[in-house]
């Protein structure tokens, strides 16, 4: 099984809705990571977590939410959709050195 | 806030031929790791640098970590199709705790 597993994998919204995308871990680590992956722009940090009651702000974390409820879940909300969030994202978790990431979610606003 | 730059974006090779991606920064790292993303996969933790000077290799992989902390390089012997994908290197600055990515390098082969 993965270590690291994100549902759902692809997802097609509308304009100002809400969505979530979820993310698990099965690594024990305390530390947490959402990304987002555009073309040309590398990986960028949203939200991360370095354990169940820490939150911290990423680079770009306006129009996004995050919710740590328990050490082996973050999750990701879009509170009101809008296509320029259409993107790849992604979960990752850490202990103190490498990052191990999740399949990823392919998220599209219309 | 810091920021690591990758060059090139694109690299287009023959099959065989060698490969370098670099990494700069304007500021002192206290590591430099990469990872590989495969087309339609996920990044994939490669290796980490800590030390300056520092040079690891992995097969036909070379990773080198540079004096002054401050840059790294990937480079691969001999590519192979097996070595398709984008190459990201990332990095904490001193206190930071969490990584800055580069932009990547998008390596295609020719066969």
């Amino acid at each position: 099984d993965a270590d690291v597993t994100q549902t759902p994998r692809n997802r097609i919204t509308k304009t100002g809705k809400r969505i979530m995308l979820e993310c698990s871990q099965t690594k024990g680590h305390d530390r947490m990571y959402w990304y987002r992956q555009d073309p040309g722009l590398g990986l960028r940090l949203i939200y991360y977590s370095f354990d169940v009651k820490d939150i911290n702000k990423g680079e770009i974390s306006d129009g996004y939410s995050v919710s740590r409820q328990a050490q082996a879940k973050f999750s990701l909300s879009l509170e009101s959709a809008i296509p320029n969030q259409t993107a790849l994202y992604f979960c990752a978790t850490s202990d103190l050195s490498e990052q191990y990431f999740g399949p990823g979610t392919r998220l599209t606003v219309t | 806030g810091q920021q690591v730059m990758q060059i090139p974006q694109y690299q287009h090779v023959q099959e065989g031929e060698d490969f370098t991606t670099y990494c700069n920064s304007s500021t002192t790292l206290s590591n430099i790791q990469w990872y590989k993303q495969r087309p339609g996969g996920h990044p994939v933790f490669l290796i980490q640098l800590v030390k300056s000077g520092e040079v690891k290799k992995q097969k036909r992989l070379t990773f080198q970590f540079g004096e002054a902390k401050k840059n790294s390089s990937l480079h691969i012997t001999a590519t192979q199709t097996t070595d398709v994908g984008t190459y990201f290197c990332a990095s904490e600055g001193f206190g930071n705790e969490k990584l800055t990515f580069g932009t990547g390098t998008r390596l295609t082969i020719i066969p």
